[in-house]
């Protein structure tokens, strides 16, 4: 069965650096997500992509965010200068269309120390 | 806006126990209603859904029913099993976006 995998499973940076993200969608699929768990909290989404643009983001998604689907199989999340509250569980997501039928990474944990 | 609340874990059971979730939700329009469940060291799968009031969503023994004069959308399971095991998110989508709206998740242990 397709899957979306994510790499790497858990990342620990410092405060102040730059992180990248990297998931690779299942390969028909054209919307692409990413969500956030802050621990014990709700999972929150963050931003989506469709035809190599962000359709539709959060007020979670500042500038310190960006998104990029560099070649035709990897989609990632930057996060240009990591903060403390940046630590969470990210999940990446695609679906094959609008309507839904969303299948989601394992998710990569970030600590920022 | 959007909003899905969730019964607060961990649920612990003994195995063959029947199991209710609460999911409580307020939502613009219609909202289509979802139950994920995230095992151990996997990501979010998609469990049941309801598009409609008064729909049932079933898998895998779950069940849940979209009431929509309660707002509600319980999840249950007649005999869990140690395998199910697992957090449980409901979420929903309305307002014209397909992007949905989660809960906090809600954490269950079964023992054998």
């Amino acid at each position: 069965e397709p899957e979306v995998t994510q790499t790497p499973s858990h990342q620990v940076t410092q405060m102040g650096q730059e992180v990248i993200l990297r998931c690779v969608p299942i390969s028909n699929h054209l919307y692409f997500y990413w969500y956030r768990q802050i621990l014990g909290q709700k999972v929150e989404f963050l931003v989506s992509f469709y035809n190599n643009e962000i359709s539709e983001k959060s007020e979670i998604f500042d500038d310190q965010f960006s998104v990029e689907r560099p070649d035709g199989s990897n989609f990632t999340l930057k996060i240009r200068s990591t903060k403390l509250e940046d630590s969470a569980m990210y999940f990446c997501a695609s679906s094959d269309t609008a309507v839904h039928n969303t299948f989601f990474g394992p998710g990569t944990r970030l600590t920022v120390l | 806006g959007n909003s899905v609340t969730q019964m607060e874990g961990p649920v612990t059971l003994s195995e063959e126990a029947f199991l209710t979730i609460n999911c409580t939700y307020t939502a613009t329009g219609y909202p289509s209603l979802f139950w994920y469940v995230q095992y151990p060291g996997e990501g979010l799968q998609l469990l049941l859904k309801a598009t409609k009031a008064d729909d049932k969503g079933s898998n895998k023994g779950f069940e849940a029913t979209y009431r929509k004069e309660t707002t509600s959308f319980h999840l249950e399971k007649g005999s869990v099993q140690v395998s199910d095991s697992a957090v449980y998110f409901c979420a929903l989508n309305s307002g014209g976006s397909y992007i949905p709206t989660f809960g906090r998740g809600t954490s269950l242990i079964v023992h054998p």
